[in-house]
């Protein structure tokens, strides 16, 4: 079984230039989380979905984030302009259920995105 | 608001000295609770889980953790470690209310040297 996939695993771009990630979840997984891991960091979620729907992303940065998960399985997540402080490694995650159930916030992760901003 | 702390940021060990991790949380409801691990090179991976029952679970690779409710801690153990183990762990609890999140703690660098 595949596991969850990401793309690109590393992008170097200039300050002010947008970029994109790319996810593709576990098949099956309803549950997809965006994470922001900075180095000598804890994960911190950017967004979560259960299915096509958002259910919590008080923690993105709106101004200039944005993500899409437009039939439920992969995603996206955008910065638009990046800034020199969005340098990070980007995590996607997956999970088959929501809580009570069994496996429920059991996470599978990528690989990670690693962005460097110039 | 809910948290997670993990107390030791950086450990280094001798080959089979036993090793405790110790990890709190700030959330008075019903919680999940799951050690999550980063070796070199690798992905971010389930180490163990805790949902309810007994509160000694044991995960892969001779890891084990307690949950004490009374401390709000869950703090990881092993009583022998290998150069292998040489890794980022990270304290994770999920918390009932609210959006279900899952909160990371800040990682427990492990150097451990032959």
């Amino acid at each position: 079984e595949a596991g969850v996939v990401q793309s690109p695993r590393y992008k170097i771009i200039e300050k002010k230039q947008p970029v994109a990630f790319w996810c593709n979840p576990i098949s099956g997984h309803n549950t997809l989380y965006w994470y922001l891991q900075n180095l000598g960091q804890g994960p911190e979620l950017l967004i979560r979905y259960e299915n096509e729907e958002a259910v919590d992303d008080s923690q993105l940065p709106k101004d200039r984030f944005s993500a899409e998960r437009l039939k439920g399985v992969d995603s996206t997540l955008k910065i638009q302009p990046a800034e020199l402080g969005d340098s990070a490694v980007y995590l996607c995650a997956s999970s088959p259920s929501r809580w009570g159930a069994s496996g429920a916030n059991v996470l599978t992760f990528g690989a990670g995105s690693r962005l460097t901003v110039l | 608001a809910q948290s997670v702390s993990q107390h030791n940021h950086h450990v280094i060990l001798s080959e089979a000295a036993s090793l405790e991790l110790g990890c709190n949380y700030s959330y008075g409801g019903t919680v999940n609770l799951f050690w999550y691990v980063q070796y070199p090179g690798q992905h971010l991976q389930l180490l163990l889980k805790y949902f309810s029952g007994d509160p000694l679970v044991k995960g892969i690779k001779g890891f084990e953790a307690e949950f004490i409710k009374s401390k709000f801690s869950f703090n990881l153990r092993k009583p022998s470690v290998q150069w292998s183990d040489t890794a980022e762990y990270f304290c994770a609890p999920s918390y009932s209310g609210g959006y279900q999140k899952v909160t990371f703690g800040i990682g427990t660098k492990l150097q451990v040297i032959p």
